[in-house]
């Protein structure tokens, strides 16, 4: 069993349409909880970052932790075509340290 | 956001040469300098964790001897493939931690081709 688990897609979805992305996780010691979108042939940008247990919002992103699930989400409102990319969630369990990153997922987002 | 860059973006070499790629942190001092590897359609793989003035720690299944890395200074890692062979044809990422923050900003990425 992979420590972080993320469902690959592709998931296309109409402009305008929340989009809902997901990734559960097996380690109970990761603490600090990422998204980076990935568009092809690009490095990661960092999109959300959070700590511990909570939702943090920054525009038409949220991002949700649920640590007694073990499972965090990414919530796009109002999607675009340029949203259309490769979202990796990462997390760890100290500050600064290694990122354990999911497969992705390849989101394609139709005007 | 933090700006990480690399060099070069894109090389292509023959087999058996050896290529060296740069990491740099333009507006911050980064301690700590990852470095990974990405083949097409999956994840990111931590390759080895680059510490200034130290030697570099490498993940279980890296060999050391064949991927050299150097962090000579607060901005600037290495990383130069040995003897490179066309297994090595990947994209490489590095990233840096920006002081007390908990986040990592990643390079715009560098694709190797070995023919």
């Amino acid at each position: 069993q992979k420590e972080v688990e993320q469902d690959p897609g592709p998931l296309s979805v109409p402009e305008g349409a929340i989009v809902s992305l997901n990734c559960t996780y097996s380690n109970s010691a990761f603490q600090y909880f990422m998204w980076y979108r990935q568009y092809s042939r690009k490095g990661p940008e960092l999109l959300m970052y959070t700590y511990s247990s909570g939702n943090k919002e920054d525009g038409r992103f949220t991002a949700q932790v649920d640590k007694s699930s073990k499972y965090i989400s990414l919530f796009i409102r109002d999607s675009q075509p340029s949203d259309s990319a490769t979202y990796l969630c990462a997390m760890s369990d100290n500050q600064g340290g290694k990122l354990i990153f999911g497969q992705g997922t390849e989101l394609s987002v139709k005007p | 956001g933090a700006v990480v860059s690399q060099h070069p973006s894109r090389v292509i070499c023959k087999s058996g040469t050896s290529v060296k790629i740069e990491c740099r942190s333009l507006d911050f001092q980064a301690t700590t300098m990852f470095w990974y590897r990405q083949f097409p359609k999956q994840s990111l793989m931590l390759m080895a964790t680059s510490n200034e003035g130290s030697k570099a720690t490498y993940e279980q299944g890296v060999e050391k001897d064949k991927f050299l890395i150097n962090h000579a200074s607060l901005t600037l890692s290495t990383l130069t493939v040995t003897s490179a062979h066309p297994e090595d044809s990947s994209f490489y990422i590095c990233s840096a931690g920006q002081g007390a923050r908990e986040t990592q900003y990643f390079g715009p990425g560098t694709r190797l081709l070995v023919l």
